[in-house]
């Protein structure tokens, strides 16, 4: 299996921050990565596909890059709907796909 | 407008059979997209159960044994899982979920249903 280690596992942030969260897989899966957020009793949302590509819908200041087995996601200027735990998860390899462990975003 | 939503018991004894359906609407299930399974236990992270294609090829998660069933029925829009021999482990609530063809992206999920097994 393809291993998924996101660091940190939490963050703090405030309002207007810009945050990066960093995802490590245990071989290289070139950009088959993907990025969610998901919210307390919500199913994940799709924010970032193939490393780099906004999902429609998704606001600008989240973005993402890397390939090979170093990956990021950036938020810019955060809003308070961002705080949320966020996954990664890849694409390139089955079964099974992986997910990161989560990083929990939490309002300082 | 794309929409899945997961259906079935929410309890299951230890030792039976989990069963559920994900009814899906706005999306043909002939699409080139994999109908995909994914769990997450209370408080924890995301684990992928499998995928199944429209013409009936599957993928299962290795770490699920041989437990694991997933069947589509395309003329009533909807797809299935079943989990058998089930234990406390299996505790969680289940995503159903839309995957990309080549990526494997999910790009649409239902919104979970929580399937807790007890006696």
């Amino acid at each position: 299996d393809i291993q998924m280690t996101q660091s940190p596992s939490s963050l703090s942030a405030s309002v207007g921050d810009r945050v990066t969260i960093t995802c490590r897989a245990s071989q290289r899966i070139s950009t088959y990565l993907h990025w969610y957020q998901q919210k307390p009793g919500k199913a994940p949302k799709l924010l970032i596909y193939e490393a780099s590509n906004l999902q429609s819908g998704v606001p600008s200041r989240f973005s993402g890059s890397g390939s090979g087995t170093d990956f990021t996601l950036t938020i810019n200027s955060l809003q308070p709907e961002d705080f949320a735990t966020y996954y990664c998860q890849q694409g390139y390899s089955a079964p099974p796909y992986t997910f990161g462990q989560g990083t929990k975003l939490e309002i300082k | 407008q794309v929409q899945l939503q997961e259906s079935g018991p929410g309890l299951v004894k230890p030792s039976g059979t989990l069963s559920l359906s994900c009814a899906v609407s706005g999306a043909s299930m002939n699409s080139t997209h994999w109908w995909t399974w994914v769990r997450q236990p209370p408080g924890k992270g995301l684990e992928w159960i499998g995928d199944i294609y429209h013409r009936g090829n599957t993928n299962n998660n290795p770490s699920l044994k041989s437990r694991v069933t997933i069947s589509i029925d395309k003329p009533n829009n909807r797809f299935s899982l079943k989990l058998t021999s089930v234990t406390a482990a299996d505790t969680a609530i289940y995503y159903c979920a839309r995957g990309g063809l080549g990526k494997r992206q999910f790009d649409y999920w239902g919104q979970g249903t929580l399937v807790t097994v007890s006696s």
